[in-house]
């Protein structure tokens, strides 16, 4: 496997369900970031983990919670989700989370839907 | 306050025709990185270039050129000979002083063969 890697691809899950997003990064990067991209919006940043530590939560519902047990593996664990979270779930690392100094390396996406 | 602007939310042009995506960011930091990323159906966000706030010459890599002007606080993306290949949607992004990346609302280009 190269670069970043989501699983599953698409998931189709209900209102009371809980299920996790995965992601890998084989670029031995430092950091790693959750995005939301939904429909006519700009994407938003979720979660960054550097070295596994949290530095940003960008007001994010509980119902999603991230975990990060290593540098190369980013988890986004969902619940009681509502239907407006429907959307497309990207992952991306990059060497470093230093000011835009290096680019973000994105995985293909979760394609999410709550029913 | 901090924000990427691409204007343009679709175009259309036939294959071979010169494209040019428009990007105008605000800022007030003196130093920063700007981006373009490519989006295409399949979903996967793709780099494409990173320019620092300090390096004002333009840049061309094979068809794509893109032209950075501080003076009009523009990054625009030029597409040269378009193939059908290109259709994607492309985002425009702004990185301040920190890790964030501020993201335009994205052009969906359409090449027609």
């Amino acid at each position: 496997e190269t670069g970043v890697t989501q699983t599953p691809r698409h998931l189709v899950m209900g209102m009371t369900n809980k299920k996790s997003l995965k992601c890998e990064q084989h670029l031995g990067h430092n950091a790693m970031y959750w995005y939301k991209q939904s429909a006519k919006k700009p994407l938003e940043l979720m979660f960054v983990y550097s070295l596994e530590e949290r530095v940003e939560n960008n007001s994010v519902p509980s119902r999603f919670s991230p975990e990060c047990p290593n540098s190369s593996h980013l988890f986004l664990h969902l619940h009681t989700l509502q239907p407006e979270d429907s959307a497309l779930y990207l992952c991306a690392s990059s060497q470093d989370v230093r000011g835009g100094t290096y680019e973000q390396y994105f995985g293909p996406g979760t394609r999410l839907t709550v029913t | 306050a901090q924000k990427v602007t691409q204007a343009q939310t679709e175009i259309s042009v036939v294959e071979k025709e010169d494209v040019t995506l428009d990007c105008v960011y605000e800022t007030r930091d003196t130093t920063y990185y700007l981006f373009w990323y490519k989006q295409p159906p399949s979903g996967e966000l793709v780099f494409l270039i990173r320019r620092n706030s300090f390096d004002e010459q333009n840049e061309i890599s094979g068809r794509y050129s893109w032209n950075f002007q501080k003076s009009t606080s523009s990054f625009n993306f030029t597409i040269t000979a378009s193939q059908v290949v290109d259709s994607a949607v492309y985002f425009c992004a702004l990185s301040p002083s920190n890790y964030q990346l501020i993201w335009g609302a994205g052009t969906k280009l359409i090449i027609k063969p």
